[in-house]
């Protein structure tokens, strides 16, 4: 069965300094899409990054970037130039390829000091 | 163009209750799912639907149904409310269904006392 794990329950993280998120996945699909959202605390899941399993290249979106490792299975987000905004849960997720459900990883609360 | 949107956004009801939800996907998109969260559980899945047709279903009891409607908007029902079924439930619609993004509305808070 699809798993994902996030380790790190909470962050912290000084203004202006990048920050890595980590996320491990348990799949046996070949194919499947890797994706990272963010909730503020109001409630809303804000889509921020998309990776796909046979992308050669890593998924890189304005401060955002992964770090895909197909091997070891893991794609940590990287959050350069942290800002006070981005305070907030994180989240990764996967979507099957059957079916179309994202499971979500437990979430990495995120605190940016000034 | 907009984004999924969600009602109510806030909602309480008793024990006993029936509840409705309602998601609007964005405009286009015909795949809309819904999904679970509470602080001890996470985010679940609960059903998605396309093209009227449920295509996957989540590990919950019967008492949660839902529906879609032509025009790709969908509603969930949740009866014989337990105290247990307080949390946000979110919607989120795609274009199709696979590995396009799923783009979240911004949740109904449902409270059962």
């Amino acid at each position: 069965a699809q798993k994902i794990t996030q380790t790190q329950p909470g962050m912290f993280v000084q203004e202006k300094e990048a920050v890595t998120l980590d996320c491990t996945y348990d799949t046996s699909d070949q194919s499947y899409g890797l994706f990272w959202y963010k909730q503020p605390s109001s409630g809303e899941m804000i889509f921020l990054i998309y990776q796909g399993s046979y992308d050669e290249q890593n998924a890189t979106e304005g401060r955002y970037s992964l770090n895909f490792q197909k091997a070891r299975k893991s794609t940590n987000l990287v959050i350069s130039a942290s800002q006070l905004g981005d305070s907030a849960m994180y989240f990764c997720a996967m979507r099957e390829v059957q079916g179309g459900k994202l499971i979500f990883g437990q979430g990495t609360e995120l605190s940016v000091k000034p | 163009k907009a984004g999924v949107t969600q009602t109510p956004r806030y909602l309480i009801k008793t024990r006993g209750q029936q509840v409705t939800l309602s998601c609007s996907p964005i405009s286009g998109h015909r795949s809309v799912s819904w999904y679970q969260q509470t602080p001890g559980q996470g985010l679940q899945f609960l059903f998605e639907y396309f093209s009227e047709t449920q295509r996957n279903k989540g590990n919950f009891p019967g008492r949660f149904s839902g529906r879609q409607f032509s025009n790709s908007r969908s509603e969930m029902n949740v009866s014989t409310l337990e105290l247990g079924d307080s949390a946000l439930y979110l919607c989120a619609s795609s274009l199709v269904v696979a590995f396009e993004t799923q783009y979240f509305g911004p949740g109904t808070r449902l409270l059962v006392l």
